[in-house]
This record gives structure tokens, C-alpha cells and sequence, in this order.
């Protein structure tokens, strides 16, 4: 049990719409981190959030974007979907950002198909 | 650009031997190395790390080596038992990037 979790579990949706997926990150944990983790392959950085400001980012287009907010939580929103955007997407929250040494914490995962 | 690299998408061993996985990497940026179990309907769980200035880290069972000039790293787990049976990912981090392998599935046989 990390203490991190999302919503939803599963969610499907068309090509074409927007998607937001949602994270509570532990308490005290500074940064977020999403990923995209497609079927057989290693999670895939998206970008990193701290305190609140983006942080660094992967390679992910601009329609890939988030919001963390002051009590822990945070959002990866997905404009004008794609049938490759069909993934696990996963939420790590950790009390430093990456390459500091921080640890990352993962959420389970929102599973999210593309028709 | 895969950056970090596990060659072995899986592994079989027998209860009580060695398991060893193991993870390269291009970018000597990477300065923070861990290694993540996960099992299925389940996110990513930390199992163990290692900073660039050290060689080794262990934590029980688990021994992490890192070889800064092969830019590769493994992970040994002695004795292995049935419940490792996990999919292992590693994990390089550089300041606001974190690069995963593609996994290893390790199978623990009784």
C-alpha cells in the first residue's frame, strides 16, 4: 500500500475526446510524476509536477497536459484522444523530484482504451 | 530513444538459486538508479536503489551492483523465492527525467 491512488480504474472513450485522469499523491509528497505505460513495455516519462509547476517533461505532445494543486492532488489531461494514447497511465508521487534521489511512489494505474 | 535497456524480457529459476537481472544504459547524465516489482493490476513497487557515487546497495535478499564505466547495472536476489515471481522494471533518473527499462518477467519455480 503506497498511499497513492487514481481515478478511475478503467475508462473508455473515442477518438477525438478529451480525457482527465486523477492522482492523490501521500501526504507530504512535493512531486508527481505521470507515466504511460503501453501493453509489454516500461513506463514511459510524461512529465513531472513540483510544487506545482511543471518540472520536466518526456516526449509527449503539447495535448498531453497536468495540474498539481496544494493538497496533494493532481491531474494528466489528454486532449483530442488517439487510438495510441490506449494505455496504463501511472501517477508516482515522491518528497523530491527525480535525479535528487527521490523514491517514487506508484499509484495502481488508470487503464484507458481508445475506440 | 530507449535510454535504458533490460535485454531479457524474462527469466526462470529455480527456488533458493540466484536471480539475476540485469539493466544498461546510454545517458551518463543518470545519476540515481532503482529498481521497481510489479505485479499484475498493480503499479510499480520500489524494491531497492543505488546513487551514482556507490557500487553497491543491499537490502536483505536484494544486492543492487552498478558499474558506472559499462553503464550497466543488475540487481542479484539471493535466495529467490516463489512470491519474487514479479515483472522487475529499472529505472535511470537524471534532474526531471526518469527513464524505465522495458521489464524483466522473472519466474521463481518451486
Amino acid at each position: 500500500e503506497t498511499g497513492v491512488t487514481q481515478s478511475p480504474t478503467h475508462l473508455i472513450k473515442t477518438r477525438g475526446q478529451q480525457v482527465t485522469l486523477r492522482c492523490s499523491s501521500q501526504s507530504g509528497h512535493n512531486t508527481v510524476s505521470w507515466y504511460q505505460q503501453a501493453l509489454g513495455q516500461g513506463p514511459q516519462f510524461i512529465f513531472q509536477y513540483y510544487r506545482e509547476e511543471e518540472n520536466g517533461r518526456g516526449n509527449f505532445p503539447p495535448r498531453f497536459s497536468g495540474l498539481q494543486f496544494p493538497n496533494y492532488s493532481s491531474e494528466l489531461n489528454v486532449n483530442a484522444l488517439e487510438l495510441d494514447d490506449s494505455a496504463l497511465y501511472l501517477c508516482a508521487s515522491s518528497n523530491r523530484p527525480s535525479g535528487r534521489g527521490g523514491t517514487q511512489y506508484f499509484g495502481p494505474g488508470t487503464r484507458l482504451l481508445v475506440l | 530513444d530507449q535510454q535504458v535497456k533490460q535485454n531479457s524480457p524474462s527469466l526462470s529459476v529455480q527456488e533458493g538459486r540466484i536471480s539475476i537481472l540485469n539493466c544498461d544504459y546510454t545517458n551518463s547524465m543518470f545519476d540515481y538508479f532503482l529498481w521497481y516489482k510489479k505485479y499484475p493490476a498493480e503499479g510499480p513497487t520500489f524494491l531497492i536503489s543505488i546513487s551514482s557515487i556507490k557500487d553497491k546497495n543491499e537490502d536483505g535478499r536484494f544486492t543492487v551492483f552498478l558499474n558506472k564505466s559499462a553503464k550497466h547495472l543488475s540487481l542479484h536476489i539471493v535466495p529467490s523465492q516463489p512470491g519474487d515471481s514479479a515483472v522487475y522494471f529499472c529505472a535511470a533518473s537524471a534532474p526531471n527525467d526518469m527513464r524505465f527499462g522495458a521489464g524483466t518477467r522473472l519466474t521463481v519455480k518451486p
